[in-house]
């Protein structure tokens, strides 16, 4: 019972466009949503987080959009650069424990 | 300053046999999670520490795992009877607290391949 999803395992985008990555969950008692970007031979690092109480965070050119009512969270990166390259992993939390998603690997090219 | 640190950064291992692994969390993090990563899936968590409290040990899969945290600091993943089914990638993670606002410091993790 997979509790977050990410139904794309992979994504392929020009240097320039906009990459958009999706998440999806189950649980409504999830109260924190993170991003994680991971390169080959490397642990997970963190790249983005929102609380279940907004519906919007940025950072540069990363923006995570959560809509609780359809459960969904979405990563934009934008403008995409070739360094991107890399697994996404959204998660979702309740109380200490994450709960990750199979990843999605985007490929940006120049 | 020094990250997460997990050693061996591989290990090959006969079906049946023992294995420990080794996690190093940042100086200072009173919290430290283990994940595992098997082929083609996401991370699955499987236990955590917060400071002298009793571990949430809910994600082992079998009581062929155990994992425990000397100190505060350094911890120890122990597999027993290993399996093939327990190949994977298992990551190690370090936060300054418990908490979904703290966010979660990975080390490289260790590749354990089970023969």
């Amino acid at each position: 019972d997979q509790q977050v999803k990410q139904n794309s395992p992979s994504l392929s985008v020009q240097e320039g466009r906009i990459s958009i990555l999706n998440c999806d969950y189950t649980n409504s008692m999830f109260d924190y949503f993170l991003w994680y970007k991971k390169y080959p031979a490397e642990g997970p690092t963190f790249l983005i987080s929102i609380s279940s109480i907004k519906d919007k965070n940025e950072d540069g050119r990363f923006t995570v959009f959560l809509n609780k009512s359809a459960k969904h969270l979405s990563l934009h990166i934008v403008p995409s650069q070739p360094g991107d390259s890399a697994v996404y992993f959204c998660a979702a939390g309740e109380g200490g424990k994450l709960i990750f998603g199979q990843g999605t690997e985007l490929s940006v090219k120049p | 300053g020094a990250g997460v640190s997990q050693s061996p950064s591989n290990k090959v291992t006969e079906k049946g046999k023992d294995v420990e692994l080794r996690c190093d969390p940042i100086s200072g993090h009173t919290a430290l999670y283990w994940y595992r990563q098997s082929l083609g899936q996401g991370l699955e968590f499987l236990i955590y520490f917060q400071g002298n409290s009793a571990p949430d040990k809910s994600g082992l899969p079998s009581d062929r795992f155990s994992a425990e945290r000397t100190g505060g600091s350094v911890s120890t993943l122990t597999i027993q009877r290993t399996q093939q089914e327990d190949s994977a990638v298992y990551l190690c993670a370090s936060s300054w607290r418990w908490g979904l606002t703290y966010e979660q410091y990975f080390g490289p993790g260790t590749r354990l391949t089970v023969t």
